[in-house]
This record gives C-alpha cells, sequence and structure tokens, in this order.
C-alpha cells in the first residue's frame, strides 16, 4: 500500500506564476488536509477537505488560495499569483475517515516551493 | 500564547542519553500526535495518544490529560534519532492539528 504521495517535491516559480500541488491520498483514504511550513517556523493547518466537499478552510489565506478535491484525481492546491512569501513546504496528509474518530493522519513528502 | 508549547526549542545530547521532551497544550483535545522531521525531510508519525502510555522500541510517550501535558521519551539516544520533534493536538470541535514549534534534537557520538 504506497503512501501519500505529493508532487512535485520541488517547484520554482517566478513571482505571478500559478503554482499547482497534487496529493494522492493513501489507497482507500478519502479525507485530505493540506499544512504550510514557512521557513523557520512551525507547520500551520490550511484546508480540510473530503472527496468533492472543502471541510474547513478556516486556514487558507482569503485570496489566490483554492484546494479541491475531485472524485476522480489527487487533490489540487493551488496558489495564483505566487509572491515571494509564498515559498514554504506544504504538506498534505489523509485519514480513512474524520479523525475525530481517532483516525491517524498520515503526511506525504511535501512539496517544496520557491518563489524567485 | 500559542494553543501547544514544547520544551526544550533545541537539545543535544550525547549518544546513549535519556532524552525527554515536553508539550503543554491550552485546548480541549481528542488526541495528541507526536511526529519527526529529518531535515528537509518529510513528516512521519510516531504516536497517537488519547490517555496513559505507548511505546515503540526506544521511544516512549506519555500524556496527563487532566494535566494537558504530554512528554516524548528516547531512551539509549542515537545520533539517527537527530530531528525535529513536533507535539500536535487534535481539538474536540475540529479534525485539524495545531501543531507546536518543535524541539531540534541533537545527538551526537
Amino acid at each position: 500500500n504506497a503512501g501519500v504521495m505529493q508532487n512535485p517535491r520541488h517547484l520554482v516559480r517566478r513571482r505571478g506564476q500559478e503554482a499547482r500541488l497534487r496529493c494522492s491520498p493513501m489507497k482507500g483514504h478519502s479525507h485530505v488536509y493540506w499544512y504550510r511550513q514557512l521557513p523557520e517556523e512551525g507547520l500551520k493547518f490550511m484546508v480540510y477537505l473530503q472527496k468533492e466537499n472543502i471541510i474547513d478552510e478556516s486556514g487558507m489565506p482569503k485570496e489566490r488560495f483554492s484546494a479541491e478535491f475531485p472524485k476522480e484525481g489527487p487533490s489540487i492546491l493551488r496558489i495564483q499569483q505566487v509572491v515571494r512569501g509564498d515559498s514554504a513546504a506544504y504538506f498534505c496528509a489523509s485519514s480513512p475517515g474524520r479523525t475525530g474518530g481517532s483516525y491517524e493522519q498520515y503526511f506525504g513528502p511535501g512539496t517544496r516551493l520557491t518563489v524567485t | 500564547k500559542n494553543e501547544v508549547e514544547q520544551s526544550p526549542q533545541n537539545l543535544t545530547a550525547q549518544e546513549g542519553e535519556f532524552i525527554t521532551i515536553n508539550c503543554s497544550y491550552s485546548v480541549g483535545i481528542s488526541a495528541l500526535h507526536w511526529l519527526q522531521q529529518h531535515p528537509g525531510g518529510g513528516i512521519v508519525s510516531l504516536f497517537m495518544l488519547s490517555s496513559g502510555k505507548k511505546k515503540h522500541g526506544r521511544l516512549i510517550a506519555t500524556i496527563n490529560i487532566q494535566e494537558k501535558h504530554s512528554s516524548l521519551h528516547i531512551t539509549a539516544s542515537h545520533p539517527r534519532d537527530s530531528a525535529v520533534y513536533i507535539c500536535a493536538v487534535r481539538s474536540y470541535n475540529t479534525d485539524k492539528l495545531i501543531f507546536g514549534t518543535g524541539t531540534r534534537l541533537q545527538v551526537f557520538p
């Protein structure tokens, strides 16, 4: 059973470009979480999605950021018109159910975004 | 004040020493996680706790729900244990994790 996969592992974008980060959850997992780790800072929650639904987006910046988890295919975190402050490591995690039901979250290897 | 506080922020040890990392939190939780992150690397989940104590190899995690405190212990530390250890809690009201700032551990041979 492959773990959580993220691609690309490293992404370089110039200011103003779009960044698309992909997350394929573990087989059988229908819940995906995105977290951001800014340089020299701790991890912060961004968004929680279930297939075709956004459950909690309280950690998402109000502008330029969006996330989706379609019925088929990976979850996508999209950042439009990137700025230098978006440079960070973006991690996704997946679980088979709501973690309030004591399911554990399994983390992917992360995508390191560098904005030049 | 952060909802999850870890101490110490940095820790240096000699190989073989017993290590303790502490985590205190201020919110009601349904579970607490201990995570490990190597430099430039991904995140590995070490433990998920809601009560008591868990042991895996040389790692032991304990939690005291009444005192809102957890500890991660490493017995007979080894240089390969060098990493950042992160405490994260899952609050009752939501499924998202709230993270501590991490403890950077370096173990020297």
